[in-house]
């Protein structure tokens, strides 16, 4: 079993609706969960951050992650084309350590207009 | 990006040939990271340095050799090119928490 499972897409989507993207994890010991936005031919960038389960919002974004399932979300409202990219999500055990982060795959969204 | 940049931007070269990416760094990060990104394959970590003259491998370290002789700069040597290294090549820092910083990509073409 992989560390980080995600679905590699493409996920299509019209504009304006709610995106939700998934990862689920096999290590029981990950406590801090990113998720970063990769455009074409550019390098990853950290979208969102979050450290044990719960919720966090920033703007359109949302990160959910639910610990005993070990299974964390992306949910974006009102989706722009803008938002097309390739979303991965990635963990890590103890970051003030520098355990290294684990990535998912990606996942390839596209928002059509 | 700000505060990281690669060269070169893109390189096509010939099976053999040795070949020499660039990672440098303004932000005084402790750690940096080459990764290499394959479809199917996602981020896959080739080497990383936790300091000046410390470096360590990765899960697919095989082939690759790097060097950090000033904290700015992090160098990724592929000693004897080969097509199976054909990829897009990223450089990573981070001061050692909240996540990485990524690099635009060097796009390498092996012939």
């Amino acid at each position: 079993q992989k560390e980080v499972e995600q679905d590699p897409g493409p996920l299509s989507v019209p504009e304006g609706a709610i995106v939700s993207l998934n990862c689920t994890y096999s290590n029981s010991a990950f406590q801090y969960f990113m998720w970063y936005r990769q455009y074409s031919r550019k390098g990853p960038e950290l979208l969102m951050y979050t450290y044990s389960s719960g919720n966090k919002e920033d703007g359109r974004f949302t990160a959910q992650v639910d610990k005993s399932s070990k299974y964390i979300s992306l949910f974006i409202r009102d989706s722009q084309p803008s938002d097309s990219a390739t979303y991965l999500c990635a963990m890590s055990t103890d970051p003030n350590r520098d355990d290294k982060i684990i990535f998912g795959k990606g996942t390839r969204l596209h928002i059509l207009p | 990006d700000a505060g990281i940049t690669q060269s070169p931007r893109h390189k096509v070269t010939e099976t053999g040939t040795p070949v020499t990416l660039r990672c440098h760094q303004t932000e005084n990060h402790r750690y940096m990271y080459w990764y290499r990104q394959d479809p199917g394959h996602g981020l896959r970590l080739i080497h990383y340095s936790y300091g000046v003259k410390d470096t360590d491998k990765g899960e697919v370290s095989d082939g690759y050799s790097v060097s950090r002789s000033k904290t700015e700069d992090f160098l990724l040597t592929l000693e004897s090119a080969t097509s199976s290294q054909t990829s897009v090549y990223f450089c990573a820092i981070s001061a050692g928490g909240y996540g990485y910083t990524f690099g635009s990509g060097t796009r390498l073409t092996v012939v």
